[in-house]
């Protein structure tokens, strides 16, 4: 099955910086999204991102399919940014989701 | 976005009892759901891929007689897990797809809270 891989692992930041967590992936996709999965377990939509580029607010995606890459950028960071954010991508043939490892964002004040 | 809801948010169950979990797309009909499994500072496992009006798909290694999937209508999806021990304990997730456009080429997954199982 296709192989999805998250850096990094662990990110500590300061309030107020930026910061670029990467996605790789093993295969073609139809499908890819970025989550935020908040202290209580719930996974919030942030992107739908099988290609290209979208902003929203301090956060942007950027996904080039042919490199089999995917980047989410956050700026300005903010303690509730702090959380784990998982890259899950859908292979071509079908609509299963494969999750990466996610990678735990920390944002102190 | 799509609003998906699960019940119960958290149970706690003696070995060898079974528990249901409720899985609902609020605002959408949902043909396929997922049902995912986290495990503490882990990501998360599908376990299997329900289909109403058909039987699930489960993912290799996952017990069927285990864990019973019943996709009854658009909107419910249900997973059992039966004679639970402790070993079950863990946070299960569910996710339903919103498909729209020609062949299904928008194709975004929704998540519900989870449902945390304590199996004593």
């Amino acid at each position: 099955g296709i192989q999805v891989e998250q850096s990094p692992p662990d990110l500590i930041l300061q309030e107020g910086a930026n910061s670029t967590l990467r996605c790789n992936f093993s295969d073609s996709v139809n499908n890819l999204q970025w989550f935020h999965q908040n202290p209580w377990g719930q996974l919030i939509n942030l992107f739908y991102i099988p290609s290209g580029t979208k902003q929203n607010g301090r956060l942007s995606a950027t996904t080039v399919a042919t490199e089999r890459y995917s980047l989410l950028y956050i700026s300005s960071s903010q303690t509730t940014d702090s959380g784990v954010y998982f890259c899950a991508v859908g292979e071509t043939s079908g609509s299963r989701l494969t999750f990466g490892e996610g990678t735990q964002l920390t944002v102190n004040p | 976005g799509a609003v998906v809801s699960q019940h119960p948010s958290r149970v706690i169950c003696k070995s060898g009892t079974s528990v249901k979990i409720e899985c609902r797309s609020l605002d959408f009909q949902a043909t396929t759901m997922f049902w995912y499994r986290q495990f503490p500072k882990q990501s998360l496992m599908l376990m299997a891929t329900s289909n109403e009006g058909s039987k699930a798909t489960y993912e290799q290694g996952v017990e069927k007689d285990k864990f019973l999937i019943n996709h009854a209508s658009l909107t419910l999806s249900t997973l059992t897990v039966t004679s639970a021990h402790p070993e079950d304990s863990s946070f299960y997730i569910c996710s339903a797809r919103v498909v729209s456009g020609r062949e299904g080429l928008y194709n975004e997954q929704f998540f519900g809270p989870g449902t945390r199982l304590t199996v004593l």
